[in-house]
């Protein structure tokens, strides 16, 4: 079985560019959880959806949009981009809104 | 906000020396969980904590949940080169998980 996909694994943008990152969860997970991981930090929580609902949202700013579609897979969006946006940004499936998370190998954002 | 404090940052040891890391939450939390992130790679789930006081054991790692479900802890006995990576804990709040900032397990050359 396959595991979460992120894609693009890497990319460079310039300050004020839009970036879409995407995920595919394991088969049969409802719920998307997208994290930013900043070298040397532990995940923050931006958002996550369950059954195309957005359940939960962090403290990120506007920019920060995200949707997940028919197929459980999701979108995250990020507008008008601050170099401060540069991280490891991580997607994690799992089969409810509170059971453990299988995450992704990650999108590496580089803004620049 | 609510917030996870995690315990040291880094914690260098001898091969064979224990390691713990630990936990304090400013709120009760319903579970608590504890991943492992090697070096350039994703966090791995390894348990969840759901019961008061409870007290799990995966070969050479102990996991503990407090009394009050604020805190927890992950101690591992004997450790090896393989457990080389940084520990995170995340407690479960209001449906989003919180996460620590993690410590960084070293073994000393």
């Amino acid at each position: 079985d396959a595991g979460v996909t992120q894609s693009p694994t890497h990319l460079i943008k310039t300050r004020g560019q839009h970036v879409t990152l995407r995920c595919s969860p394991i088969s049969g997970h409802k719920s998307v959880s997208w994290y930013q991981q900043v070298l040397g930090q532990g995940p923050q929580f931006i958002f996550q959806y369950y059954e195309k609902e957005e359940r939960g949202r962090g403290n990120f700013p506007d920019r920060f949009s995200a949707r997940q579609f028919p197929n459980y897979s999701s979108e995250l969006n990020v507008n008008a981009l601050l170099l401060g946006d540069s991280a490891l940004y991580l997607c994690a499936s799992s089969w409810g809104v509170t059971r453990e998370a299988f995450f992704g190998q990650g999108t590496r954002l580089t803004v620049v | 906000g609510q917030q996870v404090m995690q315990i040291p940052q880094y914690q260098h040891v001898q091969e064979g020396e224990d390691f713990t890391t630990y936990c304090n939450s400013s709120t009760t939390l319903s579970n608590i969980q504890w991943y492992k992130q090697r070096p350039g790679g994703h966090p791995v789930f390894l348990i969840q904590l759901v019961k008061s006081g409870e007290v799990k054991k995966q070969k050479r790692l102990t996991f503990q949940f407090g009394e009050a479900k604020k805190n927890s802890s992950l101690h591992i006995t004997a450790t090896q080169t393989t457990d080389v990576g940084t520990y995170f804990c995340a407690g479960e709040s209001n449906y989003q998980l919180i996460w620590g900032a993690g410590t960084k397990l070293i073994i000393k050359p």
